[in-house]
């Protein structure tokens, strides 16, 4: 089955640092990504859609400029948090599908957290 | 209204009955529906995809879809402790872009030995 990557699982960092976070698709290939956002206790909140060769498109409420996203190839999209700050502490997931109305495979997931 | 909704629970079954969990959503034009399952601190893993009207089972589990009532469920025979988890409805269709999904908040399930 589809198999989706995500590197880091886990990093600490202090405040006001950049990390990122990579997600693969390993045995297909993506022309869109997802990145999602989960604080403890809540649901899932879609942060943006990566579009390779594009823009990212980012939900109501995100930042663009604090969670800078790269999808340069078919296999391949990074999430970079800028100045991260304590707040930003979280889950972040990735997921992508091979096609439309085909299921979202998740990555493991990057637990975040800002000192 | 949310596009997709579920009973946040906890929905709370002793093992071995059979767990019945139950999600509408609103977009009528929606095609592709998946149940997930996330235990704690770990992220959604799919467990069932449904595209047409019925039920559909694999295993211990069957997911029943009414599209004229925007009704999907998910039914878990013989429940374990194992199956305590959240488990997540989400929903695809036109108007939410081919690809993307709307999840539901999730229902947590709790299955006591």
């Amino acid at each position: 089955g589809a198999v989706v990557s995500q590197h880091p699982s886990r990093v600490i960092c202090k405040s006001g640092t950049s990390v990122k976070i990579e997600c693969r698709s390993l045995d297909f290939q993506a022309t869109t990504m997802f990145w999602y956002r989960q604080f403890p206790k809540q649901s899932l909140m879609l942060m943006a859609t990566s579009n390779e060769g594009s823009k990212a498109t980012y939900e109501q409420g995100v930042e663009k400029d604090k969670f800078l996203i790269n999808h340069a190839s078919l296999t391949l999209s990074t999430l970079t948090v800028t100045s991260a700050h304590p707040e930003d502490s979280s889950f972040y997931i990735c997921s992508a599908n091979g096609q439309a109305n085909s299921p979202l495979h998740f990555g493991n997931g990057t637990r975040l957290t800002v000192t | 209204q949310k596009e997709v909704e579920q009973n946040s629970g906890p929905l709370s079954v002793p093992e071995g009955a059979i767990a019945s969990l139950n999600c509408t959503y609103s977009d009528r034009v929606s095609q592709s529906f998946f149940w997930y399952r996330q235990y704690s601190g770990k992220s959604p893993e799919l467990i069932m995809s449904i595209y047409s009207n019925g039920d559909k089972e694999d295993g211990r589990f069957t997911a029943q879809l009414n599209k004229a009532s925007q009704y999907v469920s998910l039914l878990i025979r013989d429940s374990q402790p194992s199956d305590s988890a959240t488990y997540l409805c989400a929903v695809n269709g036109v108007n939410t872009g081919f690809q993307k999904l709307v999840f539901g908040t999730g229902t947590r399930l709790l299955v006591s030995p």
